[in-house]
C-alpha cells in the first residue's frame, strides 16, 4: 500500500519553457502533500506543503509564482515550474501523507528535470 | 542548533555487521519518527517509523527511540552490500504538519 505516482521520470526541454509535474496518490486519500527539490549530493530541500483545496504553503525562498502548486483532488497535485532556466534544473521529488497526520510520508520517485 | 541532526559519513562497515545509524533531535515534544533509505539517483523510501520509547524491529532493522535524551536510532544486522546508501532521520515535531529531515548518514558496507 501507500503508492505515490510521479510523471513524468525525466523532462529534458529549451530554457524559457513550463514544465508541469504530477503527483498522485494510488492507493490513499492523500491530504497534504509536500514538494521537494534535491541537487546533487545535497540534502531534500522543502519547497511547498500543499493542502487539498488550499493554496500551498511555500518555504522562505522559494518564489511561488515560479513555482506553482496545485492540489485539486484527494488523490492529485501538480506541480508547474514557469518559464524554467538552466538553475531550475535538479531533481524535484512530489511526497504524500494520508490524513492523520503522524502518518509517514510516501514520496514518488522524482522527476529530474534538466533545462538545456 | 539544527532541528534534527544526523552524522553525515560516510559510515563504513564490513559485510554481517551491524550498521549503527543515530540522530539527534531538538523539539521535546515531537512524536513522530521515521527512517528513510535514499539509493544514490533515487527518491527516499520509508524503512522503519516509531512512535513510542523503546525498540522496534521489523526483519533486520531495529529503530530504537529515547524521547528523554531525544535521540533516535536505526540498527542494521547482518549488512549487506545492498544496504549501501543514505539514510534519513525524519521527524514530526509537536505543532508543524510536515516533517523535518536531518541531511543524512552516508553507509557504505565494505564486502
Amino acid at each position: 500500500g501507500a503508492v505515490v505516482s510521479q510523471h513524468p521520470s525525466w523532462v529534458i526541454c529549451k530554457s524559457g519553457t513550463s514544465v508541469k509535474i504530477e503527483c498522485r496518490s494510488l492507493d490513499f486519500q492523500a491530504t497534504t502533500m509536500f514538494w521537494y527539490r534535491q541537487f546533487p549530493k545535497q540534502s531534500l530541500m522543502l519547497m511547498a506543503t500543499s493542502n487539498e483545496g488550499s493554496k500551498a504553503t511555500y518555504e522562505q525562498g522559494v518564489e511561488k509564482d515560479k513555482f506553482l502548486i496545485n492540489h485539486a483532488s484527494l488523490t492529485l497535485s501538480t506541480l508547474t515550474v514557469t518559464s524554467a532556466h538552466p538553475e531550475d534544473s535538479s531533481f524535484y521529488i512530489c511526497s504524500a501523507r494520508a490524513l492523520e497526520s503522524n502518518q509517514p510520508q510516501h514520496f514518488g520517485d522524482g522527476t529530474r528535470l534538466s533545462i538545456l | 542548533q539544527k532541528e534534527v541532526e544526523q552524522n553525515s559519513g560516510p559510515l563504513s562497515v564490513p559485510e554481517g555487521a551491524i550498521a549503527s545509524l543515530n540522530c539527534t533531535y531538538s523539539d521535546r515534544g515531537s512524536q513522530s519518527f521515521f527512517w528513510y533509505r535514499q539509493y544514490s539517483g533515487k527518491s527516499p523510501e520509508l524503512i522503519m517509523f516509531i512512535y513510542s520509547n523503546g525498540d522496534k524491529e521489523d526483519g533486520r532493522f531495529t529503530a530504537q527511540l529515547n524521547k528523554a535524551s531525544q535521540y533516535v536510532s536505526l540498527l542494521i544486522r547482518d549488512s549487506q552490500p545492498s544496504d549501501s546508501a543514505t539514510y534519513l532521520c525524519a521527524v514530526k515535531g509537536s505543532s508543524a504538519s510536515k516533517i523535518i529531515f536531518g541531511s543524512g548518514t552516508r553507509l557504505s558496507i565494505r564486502p
